[in-house]
């Protein structure tokens, strides 16, 4: 079973748009850490954010903020006022204390800014 | 300080051939992961190293997959006899530690694209 699910594959947006990403994650462990990482068309992976089960305190940072809800098993991204520099795919990530060591990616989400 | 890097960049290989993709991780990271992602998909865990403990080698797809950390430091994942559907981007992450208590950022190298013709 797929523990993180990204069910949107890709998005398209005009610029200064905001936009929400969405991650829908599984896992039987209490104590479990959610990434998302940006993975712009040069290839490399650039980490964004993590946070602890623990902690469901929405962060923003600048023109990115994070909704988690344990509630609904949710860590959703969201961009305001999107640019053209924001195109990227967008990968979210679970890892679980109890197997730290294994990362489970999404299948990451596909997001076009048009200018 | 330098990131993680990743050689080669690219490479072509016929069906059958041995190949070895290297990793440099961050200096003083003790974990290292090896994944690979194919054509629009995401990332498949392959294996993973920890200091001096014996490494989770659950994500090898077949036994022609190995992998070996020298040192500590410098990770080589080889793939013998190549196969067509070995073709995808293997990335590299490595992070400073993982401990029973939290689970620490893993930061990725640029990649290596593996065709196989």
């Amino acid at each position: 079973a797929q523990k993180v699910t990204q069910a949107q594959t890709e998005i398209s947006v005009v610029e200064k748009e905001d936009v929400t990403l969405d991650c829908v994650y599984e896992t039987r462990d209490t104590t479990y850490y959610l990434f998302w990482y940006k993975q712009p068309p040069s290839g490399e992976l650039v980490f964004l954010i993590r946070r602890n089960s623990f902690d469901e305190q929405n962060e923003i940072s600048g023109r990115y903020s994070w909704n988690f809800q344990k509630s609904t098993s949710s860590f959703n991204f969201t961009i305001t006022a999107s640019q053209v520099v924001d195109s990227a795919v967008y990968f979210c990530a679970l890892s679980e204390l109890r197997t730290g060591n294994q990362f489970y990616f999404g299948t990451g989400t596909s997001l076009t800014v048009i200018p | 300080g330098a990131g993680v890097s990743q050689s080669p960049s690219n490479k072509v290989t016929e069906k059958g051939k041995d190949v070895e993709l290297r990793c440099d991780p961050i200096s003083g990271h003790t974990a290292l992961y090896w994944y690979r992602q194919s054509l629009g998909q995401g990332l498949e865990f392959l294996i993973y190293f920890q200091g001096n403990s014996a490494p989770d080698k659950s994500g090898l797809p077949s036994d022609r997959f190995s992998a070996e950390r020298t040192g500590g430091s410098v990770s080589t994942l080889t793939i013998q006899r190549t196969q067509q559907e070995d073709s995808a981007v293997y990335l590299c992450a490595s992070s400073p530690e993982t401990s029973g208590f939290y689970t620490d950022t893993q930061y990725f190298g640029p990649g290596t694209r593996l065709t196989v013709l």
